[in-house]
């Protein structure tokens, strides 16, 4: 079964670049799209970005001018930079597998995700 | 982009009690809307996919309904371990987006 595996500072200062890592383990990032997902504190889920395993890239329109998705199918991760972050930036990150599946018709599903790594800003 | 309203946003609930959540979507979006359970500090969880299957291993007292801009999350005799934070989910466009969640808790 797919794994994934956040790994990040925990604590980043307000100006500076937020970095984080997403580690899939039991199967090949070949083939398929992994996208970012935060949850501030005390809010919902806010989708972040997606990107394909050759690199095509998707991101959310109010983050997009600070985001940066690429991804590393030798080390079978993907990543995420975040520039500039304020204390809005403060959320657990998540990061999951892009499925593709067929019921009454194609669709895609965030099928399996990481545990989540919580990210500071503060100085 | 879309955007996905739950209802409610909050829901004090006893066990075996039958739980309903509604998700509201902006726009049509056929079936292709997805729940899922948030435990803290555990992975996100599909329950249901495409509105109305249940992704494997779930329960079957969880159950999903609805297409267009309507859809319903049921969980037909509750057990403490189902409280949690439920969120529906669309993919028919990007954006994706979430909704705003639901929080279960025990009576």
């Amino acid at each position: 079964q797919v794994q994934l595996q956040e790994s990040g500072p925990g604590v980043v200062k307000p100006s500076e670049t937020l970095s984080l890592t997403c580690s899939v383990s039991g199967g090949s990032i070949n083939g398929f799209y992994w996208s970012w997902i935060r949850r501030p504190p005390g809010k919902g889920l806010e989708w972040i970005g997606l990107i394909s395993y050759n690199g095509n890239t998707n991101y959310n329109p109010s983050l997009k001018s600070r985001l940066t998705i690429s991804v590393d199918t030798s080390e079978n991760h993907f990543s995420l930079k975040l520039d500039s972050v304020t204390a809005a930036d403060t959320a657990v990150y998540f990061c999951a597998r892009r499925g593709f599946y067929y019921d009454s018709s194609g669709y895609y599903l965030l099928d399996y995700w990481g545990r989540g790594t919580p990210v500071t800003v503060s100085s | 982009e879309i955007v996905l309203t739950q209802s409610p946003d909050f829901q004090s609930v006893t066990p075996k009690e039958k739980v309903t959540i509604t998700c509201r979507a902006s726009q049509s979006i056929g079936t292709t809307l997805h729940w899922y359970q948030l435990k803290a500090d555990q992975s996100p969880k599909v329950l249901i996919k495409d509105a109305s299957q249940p992704f494997s291993g779930v329960p079957p007292r969880f159950s999903g309904s609805g297409s267009g801009t309507d859809f319903t999350l049921t969980i037909n005799g509750l057990e403490a371990e189902d409280v949690a934070t439920y969120y529906c989910h669309q993919s028919s466009s990007l954006p994706y987006t979430f909704g705003q969640g639901t929080k279960l808790e025990i009576k």
